[in-house]
């Protein structure tokens, strides 16, 4: 079975500086999708960023970006020049990526990250 | 607007009550989900249904049913709770259960408290 750890469970970053939290996965699949959402008080879970398995390029999205080592099994979220925001609990998650396994969503147990001024 | 709207925000309710949380969603999808989301655990996929049909059912109690009437809407019929099932239920919907590649959109959920 698939398991994802966030073993950050609050993080806090000044306003405009640079913040990475940290997200690995156990998986014998070779190919999947990673996720990272993003929910914020109002508790609407949002998609931050997505990165397919099979391609090394890492995904960015404006000031978010990941960085996904396939080898370490690890899949680390940064977000650069950090507003108010982007204070939220952040969850990272895996998926599979055959279609028999459907669209299945295994998550992390989430990090907090509050934003300073 | 959120694509995907639950109801009501907030709950109370006692052991012996009977209610019902609803989603609906406005994104033509077709798969729907409903999770639980507890206090420091991962969010723990609870039912899915793809074009109305049940497709998973995540060993969930049967004071737990869902109900899926087309593919806009989608219920969760609560009786006979426990205090241990307090907790933050998020409905989800994708375009198939198949989709694998799309990401699900989430509602605001209900908040669940058992008295």
């Amino acid at each position: 079975a698939q398991t994802v750890t966030q073993s950050q469970p609050e993080m806090s970053v000044q306003e405009a500086e640079t913040v990475t939290l940290s997200c690995t996965y156990d998986t014998s699949e070779s190919d999947y999708y990673l996720f990272w959402y993003k929910q914020p008080p109002s508790r609407q879970m949002i998609l931050v960023i997505r990165q397919e398995a099979y391609k090394q390029q890492n995904a960015t999205e404006n000031r978010f970006s990941v960085n996904f080592q396939k080898a370490a099994k690890s899949f680390s979220l940064k977000i650069s020049d950090s507003q108010l925001g982007d204070a939220a609990m952040y969850f990272c998650a895996y998926r599979r990526s055959q279609e028999t396994s459907g669209s299945r969503l295994t998550f992390g147990e989430g990090t907090q990250l509050t934003v300073n001024p | 607007e959120t694509g995907v709207t639950q109801t009501p925000r907030h709950l109370v309710m006692g052991m012996t009550n009977k209610k019902s949380l609803k989603c609906e969603q406005h994104l033509g999808h077709n798969a729907m989900y409903w999770y639980k989301q507890s206090a420091k655990k991962p969010l723990e996929l609870m039912f899915v249904y793809n074009f109305k049909e049940q497709t998973e059912n995540n060993s969930v109690p049967s004071r737990f049913s869902p109900e899926c009437p087309n593919s806009s809407h989608l219920f969760l019929h609560l009786h006979t709770l426990q205090p241990e099932d307090s907790a933050l239920y998020l409905c989800a919907s994708s375009p198939t259960w198949g989709a694998t590649n799309q990401p699900q959109h989430f509602g605001d959920g209900t908040r669940l408290s058992i008295l």
